[in-house]
Parts: C-alpha cells; sequence; structure tokens
C-alpha cells in the first residue's frame, strides 16, 4: 500500500540546533515526495518537493531533503532552526490521483 | 489573493444538521482535491476532480457526504445529518495536473 511514515510526533529544539525529521515511503511506481509545513492557525505551504534528478532537494526558508532510494527515505534538514519554525511539518507522496500525508511532526523551538 | 479559496472558515453546526462548504480553486487549475484533517494527524483524501469529473473518491466518505464541482470551477462538499465525528477541518487543494498542490485555509466544522 501507499504510505509515508514519520516517526518523530515532538521534537523540541533549541535555536541554532540542527534539525532532521524523519520520512519513510512505502510504495512503488513514480516516487513523488513532499514536505509541507503548517504554522499555527495558517494553511499547509509547500517546503520543497521531489520528482526526479538530484536527490538532495533545495527548499525554501533554509530547508532541504534527501531522497535515499535504498533506505526508503526522505528526510527534512536544517542546519540551524529559528523559533519562527515552529510548525507542524507534513511529509507527503502523490498515489495515482491524489497526495498521501504523514501524521506529521510538531517542532518547537525554544529561543 | 489569487490562491485556494475556502468558506466559510468556521463552521458550528448541530447534530443531525446538513452542512455545505465551498471552495474556490485557483482558476487554472484543473485537478480539485478534498481532505479532512483532525487534530494531531495528517490530512486524509476524500475526494478528487478533475474539471468537473469526480474521478476518486475515498473509503473516508461515507453516503453522508457528497461534493460537487459543476463547470469544473468551484466546487462544494456537503454533509448530511452531521454527527460529533465529522468535527474537523475540512481542506481543499488545486493543482494543474500532479503535483504543484495549493491547499486554502480550510473549514473547521464544529458539531454539537
Amino acid at each position: 500500500a501507499q504510505s509515508v511514515s514519520q516517526h518523530n510526533h515532538h521534537v523540541i529544539l533549541s535555536e541554532a540546533a540542527s534539525l532532521e525529521l524523519g520520512c519513510n515511503y512505502s510504495y512503488g511506481g513514480t516516487v513523488n515526495l513532499f514536505w509541507y509545513v503548517q504554522y499555527p492557525g495558517q494553511h499547509l505551504q509547500l517546503l520543497l518537493k521531489y520528482f526526479s534528478g538530484d536527490p538532495l532537494v533545495k527548499g525554501i526558508k533554509g530547508f532541504e531533503a534527501e531522497f535515499i532510494k535504498s533506505k526508503f527515505s526522505f528526510n527534512l534538514r536544517k542546519p540551524s532552526v529559528q523559533w519562527s519554525d515552529t510548525a507542524e511539518y507534513f511529509c507527503a507522496g502523490t498515489g495515482a490521483n491524489n497526495l498521501f500525508f504523514g501524521t506529521g511532526t510538531r517542532l518547537t523551538v525554544i529561543p | 489573493d489569487t490562491g485556494v479559496s475556502q468558506n466559510p472558515r468556521h463552521k458550528i453546526t448541530k447534530r443531525g444538521q446538513n452542512v455545505t462548504f465551498r471552495c474556490d480553486p485557483i482558476s487554472e487549475h484543473n485537478r480539485l482535491y478534498w481532505y479532512r484533517q483532525t487534530l494531531g494527524q495528517g490530512p486524509e483524501f476524500l475526494t478528487y476532480f478533475q474539471n468537473e469529473a469526480q474521478l476518486e473518491k475515498s473509503r473516508l466518505l461515507s453516503d453522508r457526504f457528497s461534493a460537487e464541482r459543476p463547470k469544473g470551477s468551484f466546487s462544494t462538499l456537503e454533509i448530511q445529518r452531521t454527527e460529533q465525528g465529522d468535527s474537523a477541518m475540512y481542506l481543499c487543494a488545486s493543482s494543474f495536473g500532479p503535483g504543484g498542490y495549493t491547499f486554502g485555509s480550510g473549514t473547521r466544522l464544529t458539531v454539537v
């Protein structure tokens, strides 16, 4: 079955710490993967996406993710987080006709 | 604002009442999606339109739920005989082809 899983439910970091949020996918065929962010009270916003090509994808706000096919992973990284990065982060993949999401990781950044 | 627009932002209804939500997608997007998001969960797919045709429905979409997209523009999602378990955020997204999904701010439904 097509799915993505996020194992970190809540991550708490201090400002300037490095971030890595895990995402594993499980499906065959063409792999299209996304990371979305949802700031408190706001709508989902696309951080970055991978369709093909360079497995290291750069996104907005200094985020990046690396597609590692051998590990079925697409982890999100940021070298130095800021208080404003406090939000919910969702990994997602595309099925035939829709986008399916992981359960999300809540990131809290302490000033 | 040329993003995806959803109305109303909030809806409180009594159990058993019918509710209808509206989504206005980005005008050049031919695909429209409805999702439901409950607290602590990722969005769950409900249904998908390509132009005016409803091409896929999740089994989450019980017979109390119906969605339409007349003329391939805006879409409505109706829930009949609401139940407390229907309380959630209902999200709409649109895209032109696969990928590049843009989400609206959602309609938060509370059934009391």
